[in-house]
């Protein structure tokens, strides 16, 4: 079992819609989680980061944090043409020298 | 001007090889990371240092040496480049609270031949 799961996709969603994007971890000590956005050959840049159960919200993007069933969420609103990439979900460990551990990503298409 | 730069932005270099790939910052952050990423294999961590007298491996160190010349700069070398190596290299910063993010440099697309 990998310690970071993310569904690969392609998940397609048309313009305006709500894109929901799902990352469980393994490790129940876990305490800080991540979510980049990457393009095609280009670096992860940050979206949000959450650590406590419930919900983030940061202009469209909300990151939902469920620790009891060991998941993370990120909901895109008015999903967007340019909203278009891989999205990494990254998962701090309390131990383990906190390193981050990486989900392969889920690659997102919105469609106009 | 980018907070994390590396150098070079895209490198060809043949089979055997010695190349250095550069990154300086100036976040401030003590920790800095070298990832390599392939398609379908996702983010692997090669090395990582928390200071300057601070070096450890990662999960994919064999084939790599670094060099942390002072906070702002950590060097990632290949010191005989084989093919396999081909791939989209990362530096990473962050600070050292537990909820830090990582923070990325452009990255060097390197091409072993």
């Amino acid at each position: 079992q990998k310690e970071v799961e993310q569904n690969s996709g392609p998940l397609s969603v048309p313009e305006g819609a709500i894109a929901s994007l799902n990352c469980t971890y393994s490790d129940r000590g876990s305490q800080s989680f991540f979510w980049y956005r990457q393009y095609s050959g280009k670096s992860p840049e940050l979206i949000m980061f959450i650590y406590s159960n419930g919900d983030k919200e940061d202009g469209r993007f909300t990151a939902q944090l469920n620790k009891a069933s060991q998941y993370v969420s990120l909901l895109i609103r008015d999903s967007q043409p340019s909203d278009s990439a891989t999205y990494l979900c990254a998962v701090r460990n309390a131990g383990n020298n906190r390193k981050l551990i990486w989900g392969l990503g889920t690659s997102l298409a919105v469609n106009p | 001007d980018a907070d994390v730069t590396q150098t070079p932005r895209n490198r060809i270099t043949k089979t055997g090889k010695r190349i250095m790939l550069e990154c300086s910052q100036t976040k401030g952050h003590d920790r800095m990371y070298w990832y390599r990423q392939d398609p379908g294999l996702g983010l692997r961590l090669i090395y990582y240092s928390f200071d300057v007298k601070d070096i450890n491996k990662g999960e994919i160190s064999d084939g790599y040496s670094v060099s942390r010349q002072a906070q702002a700069k950590f060097s990632l070398s290949l010191e005989s480049a084989i093919p396999n190596q081909t791939a989209l290299y990362f530096c990473a910063t962050s600070a050292g609270q537990k909820n830090s993010p990582l923070h990325f440099g452009n990255g060097t697309r390197l091409t072993v031949t």
